[in-house]
């Protein structure tokens, strides 16, 4: 069975630029989690979808940061005008249900790069 | 905010060796997890735990819910050189559902 796909794998981009994240999550997990890693801060969530709808989005840093989720199988996270700061590795993880929402499939993430 | 104490930090070991590791809170948590992370990877579940005081072990690992649901730790038997990577608990809130992150222990194994 194919897992959490994600792309791009990396991403090299100039501040500024638009960035838009891509996930396809496991078919028939109801949650989809978008979270991003650096060494400092480690793992942050940052929004979370429901039945494609959002949640939580009290950990998307600012408005610079979008995530949508158009259908059951398919969600963007997008960064506009992207800046050096947002440079991390950004992963989307889904879930099967309320009861098992700790148990997380991963993506392979986005390291993204913002010059 | 909420915070989990992992540690240690980091742990250089001899293959063969057992491992140990730990996660604690000043929060009552519902669900304890264990997540291990190799470079270039997402994070993959190795035990899920969701009573207090259960004991569960997968292959070598062994995962414990603490009695006071503050803590809990994870140990590795027999280390072998596929073990090294970082270990990531993780504790859920019964309230919403999110989880808290360690900061994570990183496995190394000396040749």
């Amino acid at each position: 069975d194919a897992g959490v796909i994600q792309s791009p794998r990396h991403e090299v981009t100039e501040m500024g630029q638009e960035v838009t994240l891509r996930c396809k999550p496991i078919s028939g997990h109801d949650y989809l989690f978008w979270y991003r890693q650096t060494m400092m801060r480690g793992l942050e969530l940052l929004i979370y979808f429901n039945n494609n709808v959002p949640i939580d989005d009290s950990g998307m840093p600012e408005d610079r940061f979008s995530a949508k989720m158009p259908n059951a199988s398919f969600s963007t996270l997008k960064i506009q005008p992207s800046e050096p700061r947002d440079s991390a590795v950004y992963f989307c993880a889904s879930s099967l249900s309320l009861t098992r929402a700790g148990e997380l499939f991963f993506g392979e993430g986005s390291r993204l790069t913002v010059l | 905010g909420q915070q989990l104490n992992q540690s240690p930090q980091s742990m250089f070991i001899q293959e063969g060796e057992d491992v140990s590791m730990n996660c604690t809170s000043s929060s009552i948590f519902n669900t304890w997890l264990w997540y291990k992370q190799e470079p270039g990877e997402g994070p993959v579940l190795l035990i899920a735990l969701y009573k207090a005081g259960e004991l569960t072990s997968n292959g070598r690992l062994t995962a414990q819910f603490g009695i006071t649901r503050k803590d809990s730790f994870l140990n590795i038997s027999a280390s072998i050189p596929s073990d090294v990577g970082i270990y990531f608990c993780a504790g859920q809130l019964r309230s919403n559902y999110q989880l808290i992150w360690g900061a994570g222990t990183k496995l190394i194994i000396k040749p």
